[in-house]
């Protein structure tokens, strides 16, 4: 069974620029998360998507956003790039529907310029 | 709030030697708790979890764990360290109403000497 799957892996961006990032989750699996991991401020909860609706929230500004499609794959967009974004953007799926069990992907390794 | 607080944020352990790294946490409720451990460049690999019932819990890779509610605790242990186990270790809380919105400690990077 594939494990989650996270495009890119590395990618660089400017500042003022957006960014767009993909999660394919473990096969049969509907709810995606998504973390920012940084040096300074270590694990921090973006968002949480089940059915293709999101149902929780981090403390992050409206610049992050995201989205999942019918078939569970998620995307996360970035927009006017900082460069405190700079981090590494782990997504991480499970059954859904309160399964508390996370699989993470290896992360898009994000740098902002 | 929930907080989570891992107090070693670097240990040092020859191989073979036993482990024992820390987690505390701050939470209202039963909370889930999880231990995960990430290699250099990985995503989070799950160890072991504790939801409810029996307090000590076994992982994979030899790693067990056990919760204390009387000290809101829930160390990670292995009795023989080997050198592939160098990595950084999280414990993360997680409760059934917060859905995936864990709160994760600021991790223990875990260093094997030969």
């Amino acid at each position: 069974k594939a494990g989650v799957t996270q495009t890119p892996r590395y990618l660089i961006k400017t500042r003022g620029q957006q960014v767009t990032l993909s999660c394919s989750p473990i096969s049969g699996h509907r709810s995606v998360s998504w973390y920012q991991q940084t040096p300074g401020q270590g694990l921090q909860f973006l968002f949480e998507y089940f059915s293709e609706t999101q149902r929780n929230k981090g403390n992050f500004p409206g610049r992050f956003s995201g989205r999942q499609f019918s078939n569970s794959r998620s995307e996360m967009n970035v927009s006017t790039l900082e460069l405190g974004d700079s981090a590494l953007y782990l997504c991480a799926s499970s059954l859904g529907d309160r399964a508390l069990e996370l699989f993470f992907g290896e992360g898009s390794r994000l740098t902002v310029l | 709030a929930q907080s989570v607080t891992q107090p070693d944020i670097h240990i040092t352990v020859s191989e073979g030697a036993s482990l024992e790294l820390r987690c505390n946490y701050s939470y209202g409720a039963t909370p889930y708790l999880f231990w995960y451990v990430q290699s250099p460049g990985q995503g989070l690999q799950l160890l072991l979890k504790y939801f409810s019932g029996d307090t000590l819990v076994q992982g994979i890779k030899g790693f067990e764990a056990e919760f204390k509610r009387s000290q809101s605790s829930f160390n990670l242990r292995k009795p023989s360290v080997h050198w592939s186990d160098a990595a950084e270790y999280f414990c993360a809380v997680g409760e059934a109403d917060y859905g995936q919105n864990f709160v994760f400690g600021p991790g223990t990077r875990l260093s094997v000497l030969p």
